[in-house]
């Protein structure tokens, strides 16, 4: 199936920097959702976002629903040992009867103390 | 508020048993979702359930995979016989009707042998 370019695919930081990643569609979507999944678990949704051009943050994670409707960003701030993970983003367009959510493939984040 | 709920979180069978997956969404949502996430393909959405009833199956590799949403709050991912190509994980997603936000279960890890 269809899977969106996300960007970059892993990231290897120091404890304290600044992280962005980016997600790109060919399609429009009227809704980015950003996900951390960690090893043996399910993906924990992180940001909800709903209108071209929101900017939502949740503690030290902020995205940003692009104006083009075609792209979203997710920056961290300040990385700590315990963003270590990897982190996806999914858009729900009109296809499928709105109901299917596309994933990116995945960037995934290591932290060195 | 209880998560999405999933049982067997691990399950080793042979090839050719049958493999019965579970899972209990969040109490109140109206949409049931079953991926499949491998690292070759990522997560792969295999079908999805409105209200008890299955909406798209486009997603389903066989007529080996099944699924069933017998009421609102249990569904069961049925693959029969299994082959060692099934090894993957398997996540259950529920949304409420009114918002795109899926929220996943912790998965269940299937390895046919």
């Amino acid at each position: 199936g269809q899977q969106l370019n996300q960007s970059p695919q892993s990231m290897f930081i120091q404890e304290g920097e600044d992280v962005s990643m980016n997600c790109t569609s060919s399609s429009i979507f009227n809704t980015w959702l950003w996900y951390k999944q960690e090893p043996g678990e399910g993906p924990v949704l992180l940001i909800a976002l709903y209108k071209a051009g929101e900017l939502t943050s949740n503690g030290r994670l902020t995205a940003q629903f692009g104006i083009t409707r075609k792209d979203s960003f997710l920056n961290i701030s300040a990385s700590i040992p315990s963003d270590v993970g990897i982190y996806f983003c999914a858009g729900q367009g009109v296809t499928g009867g709105g109901n299917k959510l596309t994933f990116g493939t995945g960037t995934q984040l290591k932290v060195e103390l | 508020d209880a998560g999405v709920i999933q049982s067997p979180r691990h399950e080793v069978t042979e090839m050719g048993q049958e493999v019965t997956l579970r899972c209990k969404p969040i109490s109140g949502h109206d949409y049931l979702f079953w991926y499949r996430q491998t690292m070759m393909r990522g997560l792969e959405l295999l079908i999805y359930f409105n209200n008890n009833v299955p909406i798209d199956d486009s997603g389903m590799p066989e007529d080996r995979f099944s699924a069933k949403m017998p009421n609102a709050s249990f569904s069961t991912l049925k693959i029969q016989p299994s082959e060692p190509r099934d090894s993957a994980v398997y996540f259950c997603a529920s949304r409420r009707a009114s918002y795109n936000e899926q929220f996943f279960g912790p998965g269940t890890r299937l390895t046919v042998l």
